[in-house]
C-alpha cells in the first residue's frame, strides 16, 4: 500500500539553527499539505500546495518558515532560525484528486518530531 | 471559518465496554466531517467521514459516527472496544465554501485509553 514518506522521523536542534523536513507524497497525488501539531493539540495547517503552486500559506510564519515543492512532487519545509516554540510534530499529507476538493481523504505521513533546545 | 470542539480530552474505558467520543462543530456553511485516529509516534489515519446522505456513517475497526445537523455534532461510537483501540482521536471539519478548499480544521483530540 502506498504511503506518504517523511524524513527525518526525529530531529533535535538548538535554537537559532536551521532545520529542514522532507515529504514525498503518494505517487500521483497533486495536493500536498504541511501541518504542525503541538503536543496536546490537533494539527494546524501551515501550507497547502496544488502541484508546485502554493494555494494557502496564510498560517505559515514567513519570517522563519519556508516551503517549496519545485517539481510538484516532493516537498521541503524549512525553519531558519528555529525557536523553542517550534518544538512540535510536523505532518505531511496528500490527496489524490487533481482538482482540490474538501471531500477528499487526506493521507498522512508518520511525521517529523522536532525538539528545539 | 469552521471550528471543532472535542469535549473530552481523555476517556478511560474498560475492554469490551462501549464508548462515545464527542465532537461538536461550528460553521455557517455546509461542512464535511471526519474522524482520524493517531497511534503513538504515527501519522493520522482516517476512521470515517460524512459527506452527505445517511447521517449514520460506518468506518474501519468497528467505529461509527452520527451526524446531527440540529445539534452540530458528529459523535464517534464503538459498541465494544479493544486494548488496540487505545490512541488519540481527532475530529475534523472542512468545507467547499468560505475557506480554502481541502483545508481541515481539527479539534484538540481525545485520548482513548482502554484498560483490561
Amino acid at each position: 500500500e502506498a504511503e506518504v514518506a517523511q524524513s527525518p522521523r526525529y530531529k533535535i536542534t538548538e535554537k537559532s539553527q536551521a532545520v529542514a523536513f522532507w515529504c514525498d507524497p503518494i505517487s500521483g497525488h497533486a495536493t500536498l499539505y504541511w501541518y504542525r501539531q503541538i503536543l496536546g493539540q490537533g494539527p494546524e495547517l501551515l501550507v497547502q500546495f496544488q502541484d508546485e503552486s502554493v494555494v494557502d500559506d496564510s498560517q505559515l510564519p514567513k519570517d522563519r518558515f519556508s516551503a517549496e515543492r519545485l517539481k510538484g512532487v516532493d516537498s521541503t519545509l524549512k525553519i531558519q532560525p528555529a525557536e523553542l516554540g517550534d518544538s512540535a510534530m510536523y505532518l505531511c499529507a496528500s490527496t489524490s484528486r487533481a482538482a482540490v476538493t474538501s471531500q477528499e481523504t487526506q493521507y498522512f505521513g508518520p511525521g517529523t518530531r522536532l525538539l528545539v533546545l | 471559518a469552521q471550528s471543532v470542539t472535542q469535549l473530552d480530552s481523555q476517556v478511560p474505558v474498560f475492554e469490551e465496554a462501549p464508548v462515545e467520543l464527542r465532537c461538536n462543530y461550528s460553521s455557517s456553511v455546509s461542512v464535511y466531517l471526519f474522524w482520524y485516529v493517531q497511534y503513538p509516534n504515527q501519522g493520522l489515519q482516517l476512521l470515517l467521514k460524512y459527506l452527505s446522505g445517511s447521517t449514520l456513517v460506518k468506518g474501519i475497526n468497528g467505529f461509527e459516527a452520527e451526524f446531527n445537523k440540529s445539534q452540530t455534532s458528529f459523535h464517534l461510537r464503538k459498541p465494544s472496544v479493544h486494548i488496540s483501540d487505545t490512541a488519540e482521536y481527532f475530529c475534523a471539519v472542512s468545507s467547499d465554501r468560505g475557506s480554502t478548499l481541502g483545508r481541515l480544521y481539527f479539534g484538540r483530540g481525545t485520548q482513548l485509553t482502554v484498560w483490561p
